[in-house]
This record gives C-alpha cells, sequence and structure tokens, in this order.
C-alpha cells in the first residue's frame, strides 16, 4: 500500500520560511506533489516533483531525493494568506491512477 | 475557478437515507477522482475512473458506489446514510490515468466540494 507522512502543524510568523517534510512508503513511485487547502476551500495543486532536486514556483519550493522517500515544501517570506493546509500527495502503488494524499500539515502564520 | 463543478454544494439528509452526487470535469480531462474529507482530516481517497472504466479503489465502503458516464460526468452514490458519512466529498479531475511521459504531471484540478450532513 501507500502511506505518507507530515507534521499536523507548523507555527511560523510573518516573513520567515518553512519547511514541510513528507515521508512516503510506496511500491511504484509516479512523482510527489503538493497541494493547498485554505479553510472550507478546494485543494489547489502547488508543486511537483518527479526527478530528485529542488522545484522553485515563486516563494515556494518543493525538494525531491527518492533514494531517501523524502520531500519537502519550502515557504519563504511567509504571509497571513498562506495560513492553510498544506497536503503532500504520491502516485504510487496500483499503476499511476491513485493518488493519495497524507494527512496534512496545518501551517498557521502569525503577524 | 477550477473549473470542475460539483452539485450540490451543501446536502442534509437523514440516516438510512440514499444520495447521489455529482461531478463535471473540467473541458478535456477524461479522469475522475472521489475523496472524502472529515472534519479536520486528510483526502480519503474513494475511486477514480478514466473515460468511463474504473480505473482505482481506494478504502470505499460497500454502501458507496460510483459511476463515470459517456460525457465525462461522474456520480458518487451513498446508500444507507449514517451519522459518520458527514464529511466533504471532493471531485477532482485530470488529463490523464496511465504512466507519465518524460515525468509529465497530471495535476488534479479539485471541485469546491459538497458538504455533506447527515443527521
Amino acid at each position: 500500500g501507500q502511506s505518507l507522512e507530515q507534521p499536523s502543524e507548523v507555527t511560523a510568523v510573518e516573513g520567515a520560511i518553512v519547511q514541510i517534510n513528507c515521508t512516503y512508503q510506496t511500491s511504484g513511485f509516479y512523482g510527489l506533489s503538493w497541494y493547498q487547502q485554505h479553510d472550507g476551500g478546494a485543494p489547489t495543486f502547488l508543486s511537483y516533483n518527479a526527478l530528485d532536486g529542488l522545484e522553485e514556483t515563486g516563494r515556494f519550493s518543493s525538494f525531491l531525493s527518492r533514494s531517501d522517500s523524502y520531500g519537502y515544501l519550502l515557504l519563504q517570506e511567509l504571509q497571513m494568506k498562506d495560513s492553510a493546509s498544506y497536503f503532500c500527495a504520491v502516485r504510487g502503488s496500483g499503476g499511476y491512477n491513485k493518488l493519495i494524499f497524507g494527512a496534512g500539515t496545518r501551517l498557521a502564520v502569525h503577524p | 475557478d477550477s473549473g470542475v463543478t460539483q452539485t450540490p454544494k451543501h446536502l442534509i439528509t437523514a440516516t438510512g437515507q440514499r444520495v447521489t452526487l455529482r461531478c463535471s470535469p473540467r473541458s478535456g480531462d477524461l479522469s475522475v477522482y472521489w475523496y472524502q474529507q472529515s472534519l479536520d482530516q486528510g483526502l480519503q481517497f474513494l475511486i477514480q475512473y478514466y473515460n468511463g472504466e474504473e480505473r482505482a479503489k481506494g478504502n470505499i465502503l460497500e454502501r458507496f458506489s460510483a459511476q463515470q458516464f459517456p460525457d465525462l460526468h461522474s456520480e458518487l452514490n451513498l446508500s444507507s446514510l449514517e451519522l459518520g458519512d458527514s464529511a466533504l466529498y471532493f471531485c477532482a479531475s485530470s488529463v490523464g490515468a496511465g504512466a507519465p511521459t518524460n515525468n509529465q504531471n497530471t495535476e488534479a484540478f479539485f471541485g469546491q466540494g459538497t458538504r455533506l450532513t447527515v443527521v
């Protein structure tokens, strides 16, 4: 089967940098994705890594190490609007079809 | 706006009843996924369809079923409802369902969800 682990909560202040880690177990692997979800809203795609290394998209970056089954989402220059839940997700076991999400990390950004 | 439409937005029903949730994917997307999200919980994968065929199944209860129609919209049927079925139900769509080429990402686009309350 597949499983993902990420911290349940992270707290930071405006302007700071925060890293949300994700470790995964899956018998097949087609990439690690990150999604953001504000309270009451729908998850929205942030980034995707299929190969080892860092992908940068504005203030957000995502990293993957396939040998360590590990990735992280890095959020820089935090803003109040970044307060949300962040989910890592993998496609793996059972072929490419299943997109399985972690339990989510709730990020609270304070002034 | 993701382009994925879910109806209804809210649904209140009694235990033992049956409901149908509807999802219209983004134009051109062939894959539809259904997820259940209980209060302060993660997204539990239920089932996925691709071009009308079931492609992957998660921990979907036997009381739940789904289908994807020729026009690619999908319906999730929940029957013999219990209090514990109260949750947000999300539908997502993506372009493909097979293994990607050149590490191509097939991002999933989510609808706004249907909030189901069983009383």
